[in-house]
């Protein structure tokens, strides 16, 4: 069964520091990968997105991820985190064939200290 | 702004009783996508529906319906409502079914009581 996992529940960073959220996938195929941000209180807002081509993908706000097809991972990286990043973030997994519908891990919670 | 308009915002309800989410996907997409987020059991894909039909299915109770109408929103129907029920529930939309990005709206909090 497809499944996304992320390990980090909680993740707190001062800022101005690298950021690097951990994301792994279980799926038979190669599969869309996205991250998305969940700020309190707020909707799903997509960070970023992976289909094919260029295994380094870059996205909003200064966030940029690397698909590894080795490692079934798909890591989220920032080089310097600010305060208005403070959110949770979520990695997921689309099926892609026939239906659009999104695998979610868990998420990780970030903290950014001043 | 995704695009994505759910309402209502927020909904407070008594066990036993029935509510209707409802979502209007962005500009042309066909496909309506419905969530549950809660604490225990994190982002659950419930239901999908494609130009009306409905294209896939997860972990939906069987309390809970969902349709899309000819003008391509959708309702989500909650019913016999439990206090575990209670949870943030998101529509998303994307353009066809396959190969897209989907897009989230703010959600409906749902609050049992």
């Amino acid at each position: 069964a497809q499944s996304v996992t992320q390990p980090d529940i909680h993740i707190t960073v001062s800022e101005g520091a690298s950021l690097e959220l951990r994301c792994n996938y279980s799926y038979g195929a190669t599969p869309y990968l996205f991250w998305y941000v969940q700020s309190p209180g707020q909707g799903l807002q997509l960070l970023l997105k992976y289909f094919s081509g260029d295994t380094l993908v870059q996205g909003i706000k200064g966030f940029e991820a690397e698909f590894k097809r080795s490692q079934s991972s798909f890591n989220l990286r920032k080089p310097s985190v600010h305060w208005s990043d403070a959110a949770e973030y979520f990695c997921a997994v689309g099926l892609s064939y026939n239906t659009d519908k999104l695998i979610f891990g868990t998420g990780t919670r970030l903290q950014v200290f001043p | 702004d995704s695009g994505v308009t759910q309402t209502p915002k927020h909904l407070i309800t008594a066990t036993g009783q029935r509510v209707t989410l409802r979502c209007s996907p962005r500009s042309g997409d066909l496909s309506v996508y419905w969530y549950q987020q809660s604490l225990d059991q994190g982002l659950q894909f419930l239901i999908q529906y494609y130009n009306g039909e409905e294209r896939a299915k997860g972990n939906i109770l069987e309390r809970f319906s969902a349709q899309q109408f000819p003008d391509l929103h959708s309702e989500l129907n909650l019913s016999s409502l439990e206090l575990g029920d209670s949870a943030l529930y998101f529509c998303a939309s994307s353009p066809t079914t396959g190969g897209n990005t989907i897009y989230f709206g703010e959600g409906s909090w749902l609050t049992v009581v």
